[in-house]
């Protein structure tokens, strides 16, 4: 069965730091790979994908993610934190077969300090 | 388009009673599901439908049931709530079973005494 493992309950930065996210997945195909970020009281918001080709993706926000097959891992990062960056972070794969359903990990929380 | 809506936002119930999630979209999705999101396990499938008239199991089906009888709706039904099913439930969609940018509502808070 497929697994997100994140392994950063909680992670605090500086504004203006630069930020990755680490996600490390268990899927024995070339899975679907998404990031999605939930503001606090909301719902979920896309913030990138990955399915197949330059394994370096660009998302909204400025964000981006590197598939990493060797290390089966899809981390996500942004050069430059803001503080309207801080929110949960959710890394989720796909499969292509049956129900086809996301599997997410448990999430990172940002908080950025002034 | 309002997109993907639940209601309610909050519930709290005693344990033992019913109630019913709502939850609707207005872009002629086919694919809908529900999540319920728990600290530190991230968002768990409930159920999930393919189509009016399909429903399927997801990770944690027990406790609860779904309908599908129009390509809008997909409520989720808890018979007889317990404390464990206190949770953030989340419903989503998307265009069909290949497609891959899915919607998700605003959530409902559900807590159960």
């Amino acid at each position: 069965a497929q697994s997100v493992t994140q392994p950063d309950i909680h992670i605090t930065v500086s504004e203006g730091a630069s930020l990755e996210l680490r996600c490390n997945y268990s899927y024995g195909a070339t899975p679907y790979l998404f990031w999605y970020v939930q503001s606090p009281g909301q719902g979920l918001q896309l913030l990138l994908k990955y399915f197949s080709g330059d394994t370096l993706v660009q998302g909204i926000k400025g964000f981006e993610a590197e598939f990493k097959r060797s290390q089966s891992s899809f981390n996500l990062r942004k050069p430059s934190v803001h503080w309207s960056d801080a929110a949960e972070y959710f890394c989720a794969v796909r499969m292509d077969t049956g129900r086809r359903a996301l599997t997410f990990g448990s999430g990172t929380r940002l908080q950025v300090q002034p | 388009n309002a997109g993907v809506t639940q209601t309610p936002k909050f519930q709290v119930l005693k344990t033992g009673q019913s109630m019913t999630l709502q939850c609707a979209q207005d872009m002629n999705h086919e694919y809908m599901s529900w999540y319920r999101q728990d600290p530190g396990m991230g968002l768990r499938l409930i159920h999930y439908s393919v189509g009016a008239g399909i429903t399927d199991q997801g990770e944690v089906p027990n406790g609860y049931n779904v309908s599908r009888s129009t390509t809008e709706d997909f409520p989720l039904r808890l018979l007889s709530a317990a404390p464990s099913q206190t949770s953030v439930y989340f419903c989503a969609s998307r265009l069909d079973r290949a497609s891959y940018e899915q919607y998700f509502g605003p959530g409902t808070r559900l807590t159960v005494t």
